[in-house]
């Protein structure tokens, strides 16, 4: 069957670094997102990789290595409003969408 | 504001009431998706429609009927649910369900259901 596996839930201090991981068994791969999703909100797109290597985007990078089935969510400078929960998906070779079932981040002072 | 608005945003209903949940997206999007996300659980998709056309249906019980009228508005009608069936319902859009690119998805901020 089709995996997707990342922590239930991490917690971090304001002002450092975290990183999420998620690693995947999939049938196919056609590219892996990160979505966040604050408390009684919409999940919103971060970000998208499809190939290998870090994709950075202000505080917020991603990682994806396809022969290791894994990728990552690197978060810098923590501030208090990145409390949230962090959805991992992968695209497969039907271009499914397979979730995790997310990563609750809390960021203490 | 996402550009895509869910209606109600709280819901309680007994097991043998009708009920409808609607969606709305002001993105110029294809597709539109229904999934349930219930706590600690990957997101269930649930159904999908592109142009206005049912194109997935994951085994949803038939309790659960979509509805979508046009490219803009849809709507899932609940009927005799169960307990189990308390969730948050979430609603999605993208521009295009399948080929390559990134075909992100744009989701509503939920409804949440409770079924007594």
């Amino acid at each position: 069957g089709q995996n997707i596996d990342q922590p239930t839930e991490m917690t971090a201090t304001e002002g450092a670094i975290v990183q999420i991981n998620c690693t995947y068994q999939t049938s196919g791969f056609n590219g892996l997102f990160w979505y966040q999703q604050h408390a009684g909100e919409a999940p919103t797109f971060l970000s998208y990789n499809v190939l290998d290597g870090l994709e950075e985007k202000g505080r917020f990078s991603s990682f994806l290595s396809r022969s290791k089935g894994y990728s990552y969510l690197l978060l810098k400078e923590l501030q208090m409003k990145d409390s949230a929960s962090y959805l991992c998906a992968v695209r497969d070779s039907n271009y499914q969408l397979i979730w995790g079932a997310g990563t609750k981040l809390i960021i203490k002072p | 504001e996402t550009g895509v608005t869910q209606t109600p945003r709280h819901l309680v209903m007994g097991m043998t009431n009708k009920k409808s949940l609607k969606c709305e997206q002001h993105l110029g999007h294809n597709a539109m998706y229904w999934y349930k996300q219930s706590a600690k659980k990957p997101l269930e998709l649930m159904f999908v429609y592109n142009f206005k056309e049912q194109t997935e249906n994951n085994s949803v019980p038939s309790r659960f009927s979509p509805e979508c009228p046009n490219s803009s508005h849809l709507f899932l009608h609940l009927h005799t649910l169960q307990p189990e069936d308390s969730a948050l319902y979430l609603c999605a859009s993208s521009q295009d369900p399948g080929g390559d690119g990134a075909n992100v998805l744009t989701f509503g901020a939920g409804s949440r259901l409770t079924v007594l």
